[in-house]
């Protein structure tokens, strides 16, 4: 079956502008999460949704990072007033339940360039 | 005051040799573990887990080793294989994954 999928797979932006990040996750999957990963780094936690709701949104650096799963699938990530330091690679994963052992399976990342 | 860490950060290894990859962690409330792998321009691919239950989970070339009272995790690739060359990532799951820094695999032919 098909994967989790992420576009654009890349966004270049310049400093100030909105960014909108669009996530699918697998077929079936209730919970989806947000990840972003700087060079040389690993993935640091941003939000992740259990349904419709955010189940814990304590990794959103401030409040210029908003997103949202209005019917329980698709997911956005959006980005006001965009800055430099935004440029990361964007990952979604996506799994079965929201439990400690539940597997998440990524999708390939949106790298965004803010100039 | 990262609770996951991989110490070294790139190891090499010859083909058809075995690769061991090392992971430590913090947080003994920790109950599953799991390895991912990257190549460049992708996203993590899942690799194998281990629930604190057990100490040792086995698939294929890969095998993990959890040992609870050290608070450490071990990845056994057997035989590496030039293929396997990519970043390999320890992670905590914790609803939301506690990650490492990675460990950069390459493996020689």
């Amino acid at each position: 079956g098909a994967g989790v999928s992420q576009t654009p797979s890349n966004k270049v932006t310049e400093k100030g502008k909105y960014v909108e990040l669009r996530c699918d996750p697998i077929s079936g999957h209730t919970a989806l999460y947000w990840y972003r990963q700087s060079l040389g780094q690993g993935p640091e936690f941003l939000i992740y949704f259990q349904g419709t709701g955010a189940a814990d949104d304590s990794g959103l650096p401030n409040d210029r990072f908003f997103a949202v799963r209005p019917e329980g699938s698709v997911s956005t990530l959006k980005i006001q007033r965009t800055e430099r330091g935004d440029s990361a690679v964007y990952l979604c994963a996506s799994s079965l339940n929201s439990g400690s052992q539940d597997t998440q399976y990524f999708g390939p990342g949106t790298r965004l360039t803010v100039l | 005051d990262q609770q996951v860490k991989q110490n070294s950060p790139s190891l090499s290894v010859q083909e058809g040799r075995i690769s061991i990859l090392n992971c430590d962690y913090t947080n003994s409330m920790f109950d599953y573990f799991l390895w991912y792998k990257k190549y460049p321009a992708e996203g993590p691919t899942f690799l194998i887990s281990i629930s604190s239950i057990k100490d040792k989970n086995e698939d294929g070339r890969f095998t993990v080793f959890l040992n609870k009272s050290a608070k450490h995790l071990s990845l056994h690739i057997v035989p590496s294989q030039p293929g396997d060359s990519a970043v390999y990532f320890c992670a905590a799951n914790n609803r939301k994954l506690i990650w490492g820094l990675g460990t950069s695999l390459a493996v020689n032919p």
